[in-house]
């Protein structure tokens, strides 16, 4: 069965710095996804950033960015420059092409003005 | 973007009634649709995986007798609580994959309160 681990319940951010979210999941599938998804107050899962096992490549948008180790099975997510608008509870997920997600416990994120 | 929408957006009914919840795909097609709960401070948790025209896959510990899924239409799968109980209030999360991207989109999620 595909477990994801997230073993920070909170993190804490000074605006303007930069932060690191763990992840690690079990799986011993080849091929499958990963994903941050960042669920604000308004409780809408909003997709941060994916990555696709195949590709080495770690991912980036803007300001976020993966470090993902396949053989190890993390996958962190790194958030540059911090905005108090970045202040949510962020999960880690799993999924398999077209399958359902797998989720972390979550982390929630805290950005300090 | 793809966009799929909930109604309503939060329910709030007695025990013992019955209460139903919908999940669209506004502009694109969706063969399969995923529902999940969550909640309070807690993950997301699959309760069951819809394909249109046929009936859903539950996860396991999920009564399929109270929680009835129909995905009747490409665009639209309902999720009916049956028999409400104050332990069912939660927030009910729906996501939909694309017919030809296998690409999934959340909706913004439904809060149900149970008294």
């Amino acid at each position: 069965a595909q477990t994801v681990t997230q073993s920070q319940p909170e993190m804490s951010v000074q605006e303007a710095e930069t932060v690191t979210l763990s992840c690690t999941y079990d799986t011993s599938e080849s091929d499958y996804y990963l994903f941050w998804y960042k669920q604000p107050p308004s409780r809408q899962m909003i997709l941060v950033i994916r990555q696709e096992a195949y590709k080495q490549q770690n991912a980036t948008e803007n300001r976020f960015s993966v470090n993902f180790q396949k053989a190890a099975k993390s996958f962190s997510l790194k958030i540059s420059d911090s905005q108090l608008g970045d202040a949510a509870m962020y999960f880690c997920a799993y999924r398999r092409s077209g399958n359902q997600f797998y989720f972390g416990t979550g982390t929630s994120l805290t950005v300090i003005p | 973007g793809a966009v799929v929408s909930q109604h309503p957006s939060r329910v709030i009914c007695k025990s013992g009634t019955s209460v139903k919840i919908e999940c669209r795909s506004l502009d694109f097609q969706a063969t399969t649709m995923f529902w999940y709960r969550q909640f309070p401070k807690q993950s997301l948790m699959l309760m069951a995986t819809s394909n249109e025209g046929s009936k859903a896959t539950y996860e396991q510990g999920v009564e399929k007798d109270k929680f009835l899924i129909n995905h009747a239409s490409l665009t639209l799968s309902t999720l009916t609580v049956t028999s409400a109980h104050p332990e069912d209030s939660s927030f009910y999360i729906c996501s939909a994959r694309g017919l030809a991207t296998y690409e999934q989109y959340f909706g913004p999620g439904t809060r149900l309160t149970v008294t």
